[in-house]
């Protein structure tokens, strides 16, 4: 397996209702990181959290971080059929090169209407 | 503001065939990256560069690929005699001169398909 596993692949939801991501790593980490990926398109950058930070908000985005369990969670709340899209988290590990981004393999989040 | 920029955002080639993928950093930004995203996988990282100078080709495979972004210009990542297996979705990102490099602006990527 590989560094920064999300976890489930796919997911699928109605709109209103909460959306829940997880990502295992394997490595230290500097931060991590969660991106947006719409079909066919670049991707989005959505919300960055440090080793040293346990939660962090942005809107509807709760990304949580648990460094001994070299885990993470992203949650969005009350989501929108506008929010279907791969999700990703990246990271950059500690101890080496800082620009050096590790993805995982995303996971694929439908919000149905 | 423009964001980053790249062209062209599909591209064919026939195998044997070389590949020229541009990628114009947001304005102001002086670090580029290149990743690759190979069907149903996260990106991986090819190599980062500065102006005029390569920082790290690690993630770049040995041969058919090169990276440069030259003092004008937009940063160009070329591979020559393109195989099947290079059909892929290629990403450009940059980063400012001062602050972290760890934080990326991609670009919408160059979908690459070798016949």
């Amino acid at each position: 397996s590989q560094q920064g596993e999300e976890d489930p692949q796919a997911l699928s939801i109605q709109e209103g209702e909460n959306a829940t991501m997880n990502c295992s790593y394997k490595t230290s980490i500097n931060n991590l990181q969660w991106y947006r990926q719409n079909s066919g398109r670049g991707l989005v950058h959505l919300i960055l959290i440090r080793s040293n930070e346990r939660e962090k908000h942005s809107g509807r985005l709760r990304v949580t971080l648990d460094t001994s369990k070299k885990s993470s969670s992203l949650l969005i709340t009350a989501s929108r059929a506008a929010d279907t899209a791969s999700y990703f988290c990246a990271t950059v590990n500690s101890g080496g090169s800082n620009y050096k981004l590790t993805f995982g393999k995303g996971t694929l989040l439908t919000v149905n209407p | 503001n423009a964001g980053v920029m790249q062209n062209p955002r599909h591209l064919v080639r026939r195998r044997g065939q070389e590949a020229r993928l541009r990628c114009s950093p947001m304005k102001g930004h002086s670090h580029v990256y290149w990743y690759r995203q190979l069907p149903e996988e996260g990106l991986k990282f090819m190599v980062y560069l500065q102006k005029e100078n390569i920082i790290d080709e690690s993630g770049m495979p040995k041969e058919r690929f090169s990276a440069e972004f030259p003092k004008e210009g937009p940063s160009i990542l070329r591979i020559q005699q393109v195989v099947r297996g290079d059909s892929a979705a290629y990403f450009c990102a940059s980063s400012p001169p001062s602050g972290s490099t760890d934080t990326q602006y991609f670009g919408p990527g160059t979908r690459l398909t070798v016949l």
